[in-house]
């Protein structure tokens, strides 16, 4: 059962363009919504996160996008550069348990 | 400087052996929690602890055993070791355990099973 889908498992922009990662999930009772970044041979670091009472979030170049009705987020990464190629885990968290549910990861690569 | 350490950052061990796997955490944060991440899994879940008590075990087997001496300590003992048990472990912390409390991540702990 996949409860946080996120639908591209690896991604390839160029330098400059906006990187568009795309997150969904099922349960109605998920309400706050991190995305992390990951380096190879490094932990998680926490990049930016919603509450589901917003519908945009921005952060420097990061900026979510949050759908309620439709059950959707996305990230976007604008002015992407090379350094900004690591893996992206959008995740959930389940007001009944208080646990957060992780997707399965979007491996973004940015060619110069 | 971390905030959050683990060690080793890397353990080879054989099939069968037990190993512990340590975390402190100097964000002084009330909530400590452990997940592992390997090829087949995405994060996932093991263990929460909210003051030093277990809230939460998602983990199905026994062998698992975490072990809080302090505040800011949660280790992981695993005992009797499988190569199905090869992942990362990552121990994370936050403030509370709760709403808009996303934990933070330290750098995992590499383990092998042979």
């Amino acid at each position: 059962q996949q409860q946080v889908r996120q639908s591209s498992q690896s991604l390839t922009v160029w330098e400059g363009e906006t990187a568009i990662l795309n997150c969904s999930y099922e349960n109605s009772a998920f309400d706050y919504f991190p995305w992390y970044q990951q380096f190879p041979g490094e932990g998680p670091a926490l990049l930016i996160a919603i509450r589901s009472v917003s519908d945009k979030k921005e952060d420097g170049r990061f900026t979510i996008f949050f759908n309620k009705r439709e059950k959707n987020l996305s990230l976007h990464i604008k002015d992407s550069q090379p350094g900004d190629s690591a893996t992206y885990f959008c995740a959930v968290l389940n007001t009944g348990n208080y646990k957060y549910v992780f997707g399965a990861g979007t491996r973004l690569k940015v060619i110069a | 400087d971390p905030k959050i350490i683990q060690k080793p950052k890397y353990l080879v061990a054989v099939t069968g052996s037990e190993k512990i796997l340590i975390c402190e955490q100097y964000l002084g944060h009330n909530a400590m929690y452990w997940y592992r991440q390997s090829a087949k899994k995405p994060l996932e879940f093991m263990f929460s602890y909210s003051y030093q008590k277990l809230m939460d075990n998602q983990t199905a087997s026994s062998r698992f055993q975490p072990q809080s001496s302090k505040k800011n300590h949660l280790d992981l003992q695993i005992t009797a070791l499988k190569p199905d048990d090869s992942a990362t472990y990552f121990c994370a912390s936050s403030q509370e355990q709760g709403a808009n409390q996303a934990p933070l991540f330290g750098e995992g702990t590499r383990l092998s099973v042979l």
